[in-house]
């Protein structure tokens, strides 16, 4: 079973340009998550997806941030314009529907903001 | 929102000997579940051990185990004979059963294993 698919990988930008991250879920997969990790801190959720639907974005700086899931499969996140305090590692998970069932996680995209 | 408390920073332990990582949380639901995560250094994070709140009993997975204590909102992990692969972030994560199955993290405890 292929996992979770994530790029790019790593990512440098400068502060006010724009960058976008995508992530492909585990097949049949309905939740998707996009968390953002800063070094030394635990995952903090940015958006969750149920389908195609919007569960919880309540944390996504939405001046700057958005985020899509297009046909309840690949997501995009996009930052515009970027500022220096969103370096991070920006990590995608997904998730069967139940509670039981646990997140895998993707490698992650580390973001560099200079 | 749920909160999710891991109040060690950071632990060490000597290989081969056990070490127990702490956790608490506080909810009002009576329907969730709870996982350690493992994070390696700049590698993926991974399931480590899940729990079930109405199940009683600890789960176990090899050398990981857990200690339920429901009343007390906490979930501590212990991992026996350490080997120096243990070394990682952890993280323990609480999903709500009933409410968007939104997952909550802790901040994480740095685990170093001694040689």
């Amino acid at each position: 079973e292929a996992g979770v698919a994530q790029s790019p990988r790593y990512k440098i930008i400068e502060k006010r340009q724009s960058v976008a991250f995508w992530c492909n879920p585990i097949s049949g997969h309905a939740t998707l998550y996009w968390y953002q990790q800063i070094l030394g801190q635990g995952p903090k959720l940015l958006i969750q997806f149920q389908n195609n639907g919007v569960v919880d974005d309540s944390q996504l700086p939405k001046d700057r941030f958005s985020a899509e899931r297009l046909k309840g499969v690949d997501s995009t996140l996009k930052i515009q314009p970027a500022k220096l305090e969103d370096s991070a590692v920006y990590l995608c998970a997904s998730s069967l529907l139940g509670g039981t069932y646990e997140q895998y996680f993707g490698p992650g995209t580390r973001l560099t903001v200079t | 929102a749920q909160t999710v408390t891991q109040s060690q920073p950071e632990m060490s332990v000597q290989e081969a000997e056990t070490v127990t990582l702490s956790c608490t949380y506080d909810t009002s639901e009576s329907d969730y579940y709870l996982f350690w995560y493992k994070q390696p250094p700049s590698r993926q994070m991974i399931l480590v051990i899940r729990q079930e709140a109405y199940k009683q009993q600890n789960a176990t997975e090899n050398r990981f185990s857990v200690n339920f204590q429901k009343a007390a909102k906490s979930f501590s992990l212990k991992i026996s004979d350490s080997q120096l692969g243990d070394a990682a972030m952890y993280f323990c994560a609480y999903r709500s059963g009933d409410t968007g199955n939104q997952f909550y993290f802790g901040t994480g405890t740095s685990l170093t294993v001694i040689p």
